[in-house]
C-alpha cells in the first residue's frame, strides 16, 4: 500500500498568513492527489483533485502543486473560516490512502 | 444541488451485522462511482470502498475486505454498505461520497453528513 505522510502535523497561524502544507507519498503517484478540509464535527470538504485542480466552488486562495511523491497545499491568505484539519489522499492505486492530517489553528 | 444522506448507523454488538444506506439526489446517480470513507473517533480519515457507476467494479480497503460489501441500486438512487462480522475497531462515522467527474477512480467531490456506527457489547 502507498503510505502518505504530511508535515507539519499541526501549525499555528494568524489571519492573513500564507500557509503551506506538505504531503509526501511513499512511491510515485503522478498527480493522483487530492486535498480535503475538515472542521470539527463536520463532514470533509473536497478542495483539490489531480494535485492542482480546484473542486467546484472552492476559492482561489487554495492552490495545490506537485507531482510524483511531493505535493503542497497553499492557502494564500488565511481567513477565520480556514482554521481546520487538512488531509491529502492518493488515488493512484488501491487501496486509496489518506495522510494523517494537518491541523491549522489560530496563533 | 448534490445531496447525500446516510442512514442505518447505530450501536451493534461485536460479530453482528449492519447495513448502511446513502440516499443520493441532485445529480444523475447512475453515472457516477461512489465511495465510502470512515473516521474513528478522534482519528483521521480512512477510505473504505469504491463502486463504479454500474456496480461492475468494486475495490475495498484491506481492513474490511471479506467482511464489508458495497453495492448500489441505481433505480433507487441509493448506495449501500453491508457490514458483517463487526469489530470494535469498525467504530466510526461512515461517510458516503460521490466521485469527482473524470477519471474512472477519481476521489470524492461531495460528501454526506455521515452516520455513526458503534460496535460495543
Amino acid at each position: 500500500d502507498i503510505q502518505m505522510t504530511q508535515s507539519p502535523s499541526s501549525l499555528s497561524a494568524s489571519v492573513g498568513d500564507r500557509v503551506t502544507i506538505t504531503c509526501r507519498a511513499s512511491q510515485g503517484i503522478s498527480n493522483y492527489l487530492a486535498w480535503f478540509q475538515q472542521k470539527p464535527g463536520k463532514a470533509p470538504k473536497s478542495l483539490i483533485y489531480a494535485a492542482s485542480s480546484l473542486q467546484s466552488g472552492v476559492p482561489s486562495k487554495f492552490s495545490g502543486s506537485g507531482s510524483g511523491t511531493d505535493f503542497t497545499l497553499t492557502i494564500s491568505s488565511l481567513q477565520p473560516e480556514d482554521f481546520a484539519t487538512y488531509y491529502c489522499q492518493q488515488y493512484d492505486s488501491f487501496p486509496f490512502t489518506f495522510g494523517p492530517g494537518t491541523k491549522v489553528d489560530i496563533k | 444541488q448534490v445531496q447525500l444522506v446516510e442512514s442505518g448507523g447505530g450501536v451493534v454488538q461485536p460479530g453482528r451485522s449492519l447495513r448502511l444506506s446513502c440516499s443520493a439526489s441532485g445529480f444523475t446517480f447512475s453515472t457516477y462511482g461512489m465511495h465510502w470513507v470512515r473516521q474513528a473517533p478522534g482519528k483521521g480519515l480512512e477510505w473504505v470502498a469504491v463502486i463504479s457507476f454500474d456496480g461492475s467494479n468494486i475495490y475495498y480497503a484491506d481492513s474490511v475486505k471479506g467482511r464489508f460489501t458495497i453495492s448500489r441500486d441505481n433505480s433507487k438512487n441509493t448506495l449501500y454498505l453491508q457490514m458483517n462480522s463487526l469489530r470494535a475497531e469498525d467504530t466510526a462515522v461512515y461517510y458516503c461520497a460521490k466521485k469527482t467527474p473524470g477519471t474512472q477512480y477519481a476521489p470524492p467531490d461531495y460528501w454526506g453528513q455521515g452516520t455513526l456506527v458503534t460496535v460495543s457489547s
